[in-house]
């Protein structure tokens, strides 16, 4: 089945750095990827939308400078969580649907646990 | 707009017994309605889906049937086991729109 790779898997960083995170679809392609961020025991907030080629789509309450999308090609959306803070320190999901059917359902990374000190 | 509600959780089950869990929603159009599991420390992994009225979908031994008359896909499994402990996910997909989830409902399978 379709493969999403997410890297790193944890990364600790210290306030005020910023951070990157990878998001790579192994064997289909993707011109759309989603990014969600997971609190403690609540479910997935979609945070925005990346788009091959285009901008990102930030969803109300996102802010876009803080949370640089770049999608550069049809296997690779990155996330970089820009000048980090401790609040920032979360859970980040990201997942692409295969193109193809009505009704694809989305895959998954398997999520980058970040914490800020 | 579209939403998902899920069953508040924890829900505890000893091993072997049957599980429900209860997910209806609210959607414009006719979505497709998707179960993905979460276990500790990973992201979510598809469990089962169905694309139209009365579609079953099944995997692992969960079913889920999509009830367009009571706008609901619960979850069920005949016999849990304590390696389905996880957190378990009920989402819609409209036609071209972004995926909707549930707030999630906590399995804890025990010996």
């Amino acid at each position: 089945g379709a493969v999403v790779s997410q890297h790193p898997s944890r990364v600790i960083c210290k306030s005020g750095t910023s951070v990157k995170i990878e998001c790579r679809s192994l064997d289909f392609q993707a011109t759309t990827m989603f990014w969600y961020r997971q609190f403690p025991k609540q479910s997935l907030m979609l945070m925005a939308t990346s788009n091959e080629g285009s901008k990102a789509t930030y969803e109300q309450g996102v802010e876009k400078d803080k949370f640089l999308i770049n999608h550069a090609s049809l296997t690779l959306s990155t996330l970089t969580v820009t000048s980090a803070h401790p609040e920032d320190s979360s859970f980040y999901i990201c997942s692409a649907r295969a193109e193809g059917a009505a009704g694809s359902p989305l895959h998954f990374g398997n999520g980058t646990r970040l914490t800020v000190t | 707009g579209n939403s998902v509600t899920q069953m508040e959780g924890p829900v505890t089950l000893s091993e072997e017994a049957f599980l429900t869990i209860n997910c209806t929603y609210t959607a414009t159009g006719y979505p497709s309605l998707f179960w993905y599991v979460q276990y500790p420390g990973e992201g979510l992994q598809l469990l089962l889906k169905a694309t139209k009225a009365d579609d079953k979908g099944s995997n692992k031994g969960f079913e889920a049937t999509y009830r367009k008359e009571t706008t609901s896909f619960h979850l069920e499994k005949g016999s849990v086991q304590v390696s389905d402990s996880a957190v378990y996910f009920c989402a819609l997909s409209p036609p071209r729109s972004k995926l909707t989830f549930g707030t999630g409902t906590r399995l804890q399978v025990t010996l």
